[in-house]
């Protein structure tokens, strides 16, 4: 069965640091990869999502993740944090599933930043 | 504009009453969702539709109904049987048609019941 596990409930950066979200998956197949973003109150936005081709994909807001089959991870980074990216963050993986395309979400990342 | 679109923001209602919530979309996206948001827990999936008249339960389908009576809309309602109502409602959308995995979330609807 598909999962995702996202181990770092809550992490907590100073502004202009790195940042790095780690993101596992469990699924037999090729993965569909997604990050999503949500501030406070809201739905989430699309960040960034893997199908197929170069392992590195880059997304809205500066954000980039790293599709590594050989450790079933795709991990979120941010080479500049800014003030405005705290939020909570979710991983997802694309899985068939009954006859349709469903995703199934990690627990979500919470990030704090600080001045 | 383009996109999903959630009513209300925020919905209180007393314990035993069912309650509706709206989620509309202009995408025309074939496919639609309803999640369920608790703290610590991620999104659970309660009902998924991908195409009119059509609709399976999801993981968490319990105390809740769907109806998918026009391609724009997918109304979600809590019935007195959902034990813990109060949480947080989202609806996505996705164009399954082309295999997307790739889902559209509306901002939202905080239901609290007391």
């Amino acid at each position: 069965a598909q999962s995702v596990t996202q181990p770092d409930i809550h992490i907590t950066v100073s502004e202009g640091a790195s940042l790095e979200l780690r993101c596992n998956y469990s699924y037999g197949a090729t993965p569909y990869l997604f990050w999503y973003v949500q501030s406070p109150g809201q739905g989430l936005q699309l960040l960034l999502k893997y199908f197929s081709g170069d392992t590195l994909v880059q997304g809205i807001k500066g954000f980039e993740a790293e599709f590594k089959r050989s450790q079933s991870s795709f991990n979120l980074r941010k080479p500049s944090v800014h003030w405005s990216d705290a939020a909570e963050y979710f991983c997802a993986v694309g899985a068939y599933q009954t006859g349709a395309n469903n995703l199934f979400f990690g627990t979500g990342t919470r990030l704090t930043v600080i001045p | 504009d383009g996109g999903i679109t959630q009513s209300p923001k925020y919905l209180f209602r007393k314990e035993g009453q069912n309650v509706t919530l709206s989620c509309e979309q202009n995408l025309n996206h074939d496919a639609m969702y309803w999640y369920r948001q608790d703290p610590g827990q991620g999104l659970r999936l309660i009902y998924y539709s991908q195409i009119v008249n059509d609709f399976q339960k999801g993981d968490i389908a319990e105390g809740y109904s769907v109806s998918r009576e026009k391609k724009e809309s997918f109304p979600l309602t809590v019935t007195s049987a959902q034990k813990n109502p109060t949480a947080f409602y989202l609806c996505a959308s996705s164009a399954s048609r082309q295999k997307s995995y790739e889902q559209y979330f509306g901002p939202g609807t905080r239901l609290t019941v007391t």
